[in-house]
């Protein structure tokens, strides 16, 4: 049973708007969220996080928000570039992530010109 | 730091072959992780390690499976025999705190004929 979930395989959005990205949870216990990023033939890198005492959190152009409410959170990319697609795992632990992130299946996201 | 590295890159084996997929992970990090990327499951938890020692390995899929980390800079999984369904992207990633994010490897990709 996926814990995490990402309903959207892919994602297409012009260059310049927002891209949002969603990413659902079923486990109460989760704690802390993390958005990762992956390039073929890469391994996933680090994007951003938030803890669930907080509802947002912003970096640049990036934004996660977090509705523990609805076990829902987003990323969103404001604006998209072209350096931008990427395949988006979103991930979920309890306690601090020193026991293994749960990561959902991934979003493919396209930046069209 | 030259990040996570795993070896080999790619790997393609006959079926019941052993495979073995070395990971170096990144000087200072105690903790260490596998998992696998497949297309149905995302990617998938298979075991962890903290200062060297298996925590949880309830991910490993068989008994086929196995993983040891001798020293705090090298870590093994094995597969034995391998088989075509075993065909995946295998990552390794470790940390320090788990916080913000591990530093994933660029993984292994194994494809079992």
């Amino acid at each position: 049973d996926q814990q995490v979930k990402q309903n959207s395989p892919s994602l297409s959005v012009q260059e310049g708007r927002i891209s949002i990205l969603n990413c659902d949870y079923t486990n109460s216990m989760f704690d802390y969220f993390l958005w990762y990023k992956k390039y073929p033939a890469e391994g996933p890198t680090f994007l951003i996080s938030i803890s669930s005492i907080k509802d947002k959190n912003e970096d640049g152009r990036f934004t996660v928000f977090l509705n523990k409410s609805a076990k829902h959170l987003s990323l969103h990319i404001v604006p998209s570039q072209p350096g931008d697609s990427a395949v988006y795992f979103c991930a979920a632990d309890i306690g601090g992530g020193a026991d293994g992130l749960t990561f959902g299946k991934g979003t493919h996201l396209i930046i069209q010109p | 730091d030259a990040g996570v590295i795993q070896s080999p890159r790619h790997e393609v084996t006959e079926m019941g072959q052993e495979v073995t997929l070395r990971c170096k992970p990144i000087s200072g990090h105690n903790s260490l992780f596998w998992y696998r990327q497949t297309m149905m499951r995302g990617l998938e938890l298979l075991i962890y390690f903290n200062n060297n020692v298996p925590i949880d390995d309830s991910g490993m899929p068989e008994d086929r499976f196995s993983a040891k980390m001798p020293n705090a800079s090298f870590s093994t999984l094995k597969i034995q025999p391998s088989e075509p369904r075993d065909s995946a992207v295998y990552f390794c990633a470790s940390s320090w705190t788990g916080k913000d994010g591990y530093t994933f490897g660029s993984g292994t990709r194994l494809t079992v004929v």
